[in-house]
């Protein structure tokens, strides 16, 4: 069974600092590596994704690291702000239909 | 455009009772998922459908669970005789195909279900 360890469980950041979310996967065999983000009372929805031919991708205050060695590949909220306090979800996709999610990470951003 | 839309939005029931759950994908995807999301947990796989292909069923957690798709849009989540622990948000999502890189997940805002 493929699987994608996530961690920390709950987070708690200043406004201003930075949010780390990690994820460690098992399976050799992907496609992509997607984030998603889920607000209170709503469905996740798309945040970031990288493929694995690529160790870096930075879009705005949010960047993804993969390190294809480690297996791990982690989530950066730079300046994190109130607004981004969320729930986050790594997720494995391995080139079929499902889509593996990770148990998820609550960030509470401090104001 | 509009998103993918689910009803009800809640729904509390008695233990025993069927109900069913509604998702209303984006229009022109062909894919259609439903998860199943406990009380600050991840995101559990149930079912997928894939145009006019048979599901793929692997994730339902027992008979009780069925799902269907009619012309290939709509689709219907019935839970049968239900139980305590099938107390979850069931969250409907689609994708313009198979997902990949360009084809990410959509998701509603899910039926939140409470069995008492």
């Amino acid at each position: 069974q493929q699987q994608v360890k996530q961690s920390p469980q709950s987070l708690i950041v200043q406004k201003g600092g930075i949010s780390i979310i990690n994820c460690a996967y098992e399976n050799t065999a992907f496609d992509y590596f997607p984030w998603y983000q889920q607000f209170p009372g709503k469905g996740p929805a798309l945040l970031i994704a990288i493929r694995p031919d690529v160790s870096e991708k930075k879009e705005g205050r949010f960047t993804i690291s993969f390190n294809k060695s480690a297996k791990q590949f982690s989530l950066h909220i730079m300046d994190s702000q109130p607004g981004d306090s969320a729930t986050y979800f790594c997720a494995f996709h391995t080139g079929g239909f499902k889509t593996i999610f990770g148990a998820g990470t609550r960030l509470f951003v401090k104001a | 455009g509009a998103g993918v839309s689910q009803s009800p939005s809640n729904k509390v029931t008695e233990k025993g009772k069927d109900v069913e759950l509604r998702c209303d994908p984006i229009s022109g995807h062909t894919a259609l998922y439903w998860y199943r999301q406990s009380l600050g947990q991840g995101l559990e796989f149930l079912i997928y459908f894939q145009g006019n292909s048979a599901p793929d069923k692997s994730g339902l957690p027992s008979d009780r669970f069925s799902a269907e798709r009619t012309g290939g849009s709509v689709s219907t989540l019935t839970i049968q005789r239900t139980q305590q622990e099938d107390s979850a948000v069931y969250l409907c999502a689609s994708s313009l195909a198979s997902t990949g890189y360009n084809s990410p997940l959509h998701f509603g805002n899910g039926t939140r279900l409470t069995v008492t």
